[in-house]
């Protein structure tokens, strides 16, 4: 099983759609998890860290599930500028107990059209 | 600028040769992770340090690979002996280390190496 799995889409959607975007990791000692979204050609920007209670910001809805080793990104209202791919990311620990690295999924493609 | 820089933004190198890249991150961060990127695929982990200190490094990565950080600012990575599929773009983040909790990444914005 790979460490973060994600579907790899695309997506296309129509403006104004609500989408959502799934996740499933495998190391369930994994502590912090992120969405970050990559446009064409650029690097990856961090769009919003998902917390276990469940997070929000603008249209934007993270959500996790310990239990299921699951995470969901919700996107209402969607924008052309919302075009991009997003990336579900998890932590690994190192020896030492810390977080170590950061793992990334293979991404999901969302393309919005008018 | 104060953000995470990366040289040089392209390189094309014959297949065999060496290559260095270099990242200097944003300046209060300690710590520093690389990884490579292909068309389709998500950011793969290399290698990651905590100041000068390289913590992590994957058990994928090749011993063709090298990475320092030798004064817990600026970091190299060296590709040996180049081969096509080492083709990518290869990414250079920083983060600050609150406590035991990873803070977010800041990447910069690639070096895309072409290996002909």
């Amino acid at each position: 099983r790979k460490e973060v799995e994600q579907d790899p889409g695309p997506f296309n959607v129509p403006e104004g759609a609500t989408v959502a975007f799934n996740c499933t990791y495998s190391n369930s000692a994994s502590q912090s998890f992120f969405w970050y979204r990559q446009d064409c050609r650029k690097e990856p920007k961090l769009l919003m860290s998902v917390y276990s209670s469940g997070n929000e910001d603008g249209r934007f809805t993270a959500q996790l599930n310990r239990a299921s080793q699951y995470i969901s990104l919700l996107i209402r209202d969607s924008k052309l500028s919302d075009s991009a791919t997003y990336l579900c990311v998890v932590t690994s620990l190192n020896y030492g107990g810390s977080q170590g690295n950061l793992i990334f999924g293979k991404g999901t493609k969302l393309s919005v059209k008018p | 600028d104060t953000g995470v820089s990366q040289n040089p933004r392209h390189k094309i190198t014959k297949r065999g040769q060496n290559v260095t890249f270099r990242c200097d991150p944003i300046s209060e961060h300690n710590r520093l992770y690389w990884y490579r990127q292909t068309l389709g695929q998500g950011p793969e982990f290399l290698t990651y340090f905590q100041n000068e200190a390289q913590l992590e490094k994957s058990r994928l990565l090749s011993d063709r690979f090298s990475a320092e950080r030798p004064k817990g600012s600026f970091s190299t990575l060296e590709i040996q002996r180049t081969e096509q599929g080492d083709s990518a773009m290869y990414l250079c983040a920083s983060s600050p280390m609150g406590g035991r909790r990873i803070e977010k990444l800041f990447f910069g914005s690639g070096t895309q190496l072409s290996v002909l």
